[in-house]
């Protein structure tokens, strides 16, 4: 099946740097992509859709200038999480679409867990 | 998005069959239905897709009754390695409201 690879897995920062979490997709073109964030027991929240080659989509209450997301190609977009705090520490998962299918499926990557110190 | 219902969480016994049952009342006739797995710290995976009657993979089967208006996701002879989270989702193609339930919370036990 299609792979989406998420880096980095992990990442520990001090409060008030940023951090960039990659995502892509291997062997398909992702002509969308989804952001999610993950607290622990938690369900996936969604935080934004990014359509490549235009500005993302944010859902109510996740700040746009906090979350920079860029999806440049069919093949990447990132997401910023820019003078992060420690309230931002959370689990961070990208998906993709693969557009080549008729029915909805998504692709996820492998999360990354952001710890802020 | 129509918006799912599923129980918080199940327990089971390892060989056992699981039934996982989502509500989504409110589904479109355009929508798929959509399993997926999530162990902790990891990403969702992609379990089970269906629009209705019966579909059934190397890991499970999804039961969708003729109105749709909720699916059945059975996992047969369930081991620890199937405890994890179970979503569905519902959505079609060209929607972009990939919004999550709350999941379903499956422990197996020995």
């Amino acid at each position: 099946g299609a792979v989406v690879s998420q880096h980095p897995s992990r990442v520990i920062c001090k409060s008030g740097t940023s951090v960039k979490i990659e995502c892509r997709s291997l062997d398909f073109q992702a002509t969308t992509m989804f952001w999610y964030r993950q607290f622990p027991k938690q369900s996936l929240m969604l935080m934004a859709t990014s359509n490549e080659g235009s500005k993302a989509t944010y859902e109510q209450g996740v700040e746009k200038d906090k979350f920079l997301i860029n999806h440049a190609s069919l093949t990447l977009s990132t997401l910023t999480v820019t003078s992060a705090h420690p309230e931002d520490s959370s689990f961070y998962i990208c998906s993709a679409r693969d557009g080549g299918w008729a029915n909805e499926k998504l692709f996820f990557g492998s999360g990354t867990q952001l710890s802020v110190l | 998005l129509a918006k799912t219902t599923q129980p918080i969480s199940m327990d089971s016994y390892e060989g056992q069959e699981v039934n996982i049952t989502c509500s989504h009342n409110n589904i479109a006739t355009n929508d798929y239905i959509t399993w997926y797995q999530q162990f902790p710290s990891q990403g969702p995976r992609f379990i089970i897709q269906g629009y209705k009657t019966k579909v059934t993979n190397e890991v499970a089967s999804l039961f969708i009754p003729a109105d749709r208006k909720s699916s059945t996701l059975s996992l047969p002879r369930v081991s620890l390695s199937d405890t994890a989270v179970y979503y569905c989702l519902v959505g079609f193609y060209n929607n972009n409201d990939m919004r999550f339930g709350a999941g379903t919370r499956l422990t197996v036990k020995p």
